[in-house]
């Protein structure tokens, strides 16, 4: 079965600075999807970002970037120019298409703290 | 272009009771999937509804039913509940289940088992 692993429970970083988050998975499929999900304190879960495994290219998306190591299964999330609205809860997620149906599964989350 | 959405916010409810939960797809979506997040925790699949039928199942146990209807809302429904059934609970939809199809969350409700 799929593992994901957040190693980091809390990250605190500075108002324009730059921080990195963790994010390492287990699978024995090749071909697959990540994703980086926050979840501001009002809960509702939103896509910052998704990395497809067959793309060796790593995604951006505006500040966002990822550090997608295919081979030592590590899936990290830059945030540059940090602002007090990336406070919030992290969590990093492996779609498998495996098993009957399209599951996502979610590593524990990483909580961002951002200090003006 | 409405996106997902979920009632009630939250609910208490008394052990051994039953509840529904409802979700809402996004406009175009014909997949819903619905989520466990405990405390603390990120959220566990319960299981998927594509095109009315259910699609797959995480590890949770009969007592978690659900339900998707013409029009792709879904309903979740726990018997007998327990406290540890505690918890929030997310329900996301996407436009189908092809590995391209990315799924968008509503915002949850918040189940607590007294």
């Amino acid at each position: 079965a799929q593992t994901v692993t957040q190693s980091q429970p809390e990250m605190s970083v500075q108002e324009a600075e730059t921080v990195t988050l963790s994010c390492t998975y287990d699978t024995s499929e090749s071909d697959y999807y990540l994703f980086w999900y926050k979840q501001p304190p009002s809960r509702q879960m939103i896509l910052v970002i998704r990395q497809e495994a067959y793309k060796q290219q790593n995604a951006t998306e505006n500040r966002f970037s990822v550090n997608f190591q295919k081979a030592a299964k590590s899936f990290s999330l830059k945030i540059s120019d940090s602002q007090l609205g990336d406070a919030a809860m992290y969590f990093c997620a492996y779609r498998t298409s495996e098993e009957y149906g399209n599951k996502l599964v979610f590593g524990a989350g990483t909580i961002l703290r951002v200090k003006s | 272009e409405t996106g997902v959405t979920q009632s009630p916010t939250h609910l208490i409810k008394t052990r051994g009771q039953q509840v529904t939960l409802r979700c809402s797809s996004q406009s175009g979506h014909n997949t819903v999937s619905w989520y466990q997040q405990a405390l603390g925790q990120g959220p566990q699949f319960i299981f998927q509804y594509y095109r009315e039928e259910e699609n797959g199942r995480g590890n949770f146990p009969p007592r978690f039913s659900g339900l998707q209807f013409p029009n792709y809302s879904s309903e979740l429904n726990v018997n007998a509940l327990e406290l540890d059934d505690s918890a929030l609970y997310l329900c996301a939809s996407s436009p189908g289940v092809r590995d391209t199809d990315t799924q968008y969350f509503g915002p949850g409700t918040r189940l607590t088992v007294l």
